[in-house]
């Protein structure tokens, strides 16, 4: 089935620093979605993205949806604690899912 | 509004046994979905419905049976557990169109043995 992979799998940052990831797939997506999930919860939306090239923010979240629609990113500005979490990237049509990152958010 | 909420939380089944996963929101949104989500595999779609009476299948369906006859609740059946089974599964639900928000249950936790 179809993979989108995601990079890193996993980062180990300070506090205050800043936290860029992306997804990347051999196939072509109409939307990305990046979700958030914590431990022992569902995934939790926190950007959606329509077009190829749209740049969109969510606080200090800044998402980008890849010119050639195969890929997206995402950062975080000056992380917090409350920043842990593994995140995962998803495209459309069908809910395909990242592999997930994995942040640890060192205080 | 309880949003989305899946029973049971957690469940251990011996190979070969049968079980439903309930999965209920009160948003009254018309697409459910079923996922498992797996150690460095991310969630994988096991079947989706898009309306009240409908289902389809996802990436992974295989070994799975689901039912939508109410709207608001989306069942998922497992007729004969394998421990390849065992995994977390995850319902979800949204308003309309595929791109929509989904919003997610809290999970439950399936060991088969």
């Amino acid at each position: 089935g179809q993979q989108l992979n995601q990079s890193p799998q996993s980062m180990f940052i300070q506090e205050g620093e800043d936290v860029s990831m992306n997804c990347t797939s051999s196939s072509i997506f109409n939307t990305w979605l990046w979700y958030k999930q914590d431990p022992g919860e569902g995934p939790v939306l926190l950007i959606a993205l329509y077009k190829a090239g749209e740049l969109t923010s969510n606080g200090r979240l800044t998402a980008q949806f890849g010119i050639t629609r195969k890929d997206s990113f995402l950062n975080i500005s000056a992380s917090i604690p409350s920043d842990v979490g593994i995140y995962f990237c998803a495209g459309l049509d069908q809910f395909y899912f990242g592999t997930g990152t994995s942040l640890t958010v060192i205080p | 509004n309880a949003g989305v909420t899946q029973t049971p939380k957690f469940r251990v089944l011996k190979t070969g046994q049968s079980m439903t996963l309930l999965c209920a929101q009160d948003m009254n949104h018309e697409y459910m979905y079923w996922y498992r989500q797996d150690p460095g595999m991310g969630l994988r779609l096991i079947h989706y419905s898009v309306g009240e009476g409908t289902t389809a299948k996802g990436e992974v369906p295989d070994g799975y049976n689901v039912s939508r006859l109410k709207k608001q609740n989306f069942l998922l059946g497992l007729e004969s557990a394998a421990p390849s089974q065992t995994s977390v599964y995850f319902c979800a639900s949204s308003h309309d169109r595929a791109g929509d928000t989904q919003y997610f249950g809290p999970g439950t936790r399936l060991t088969v043995l």
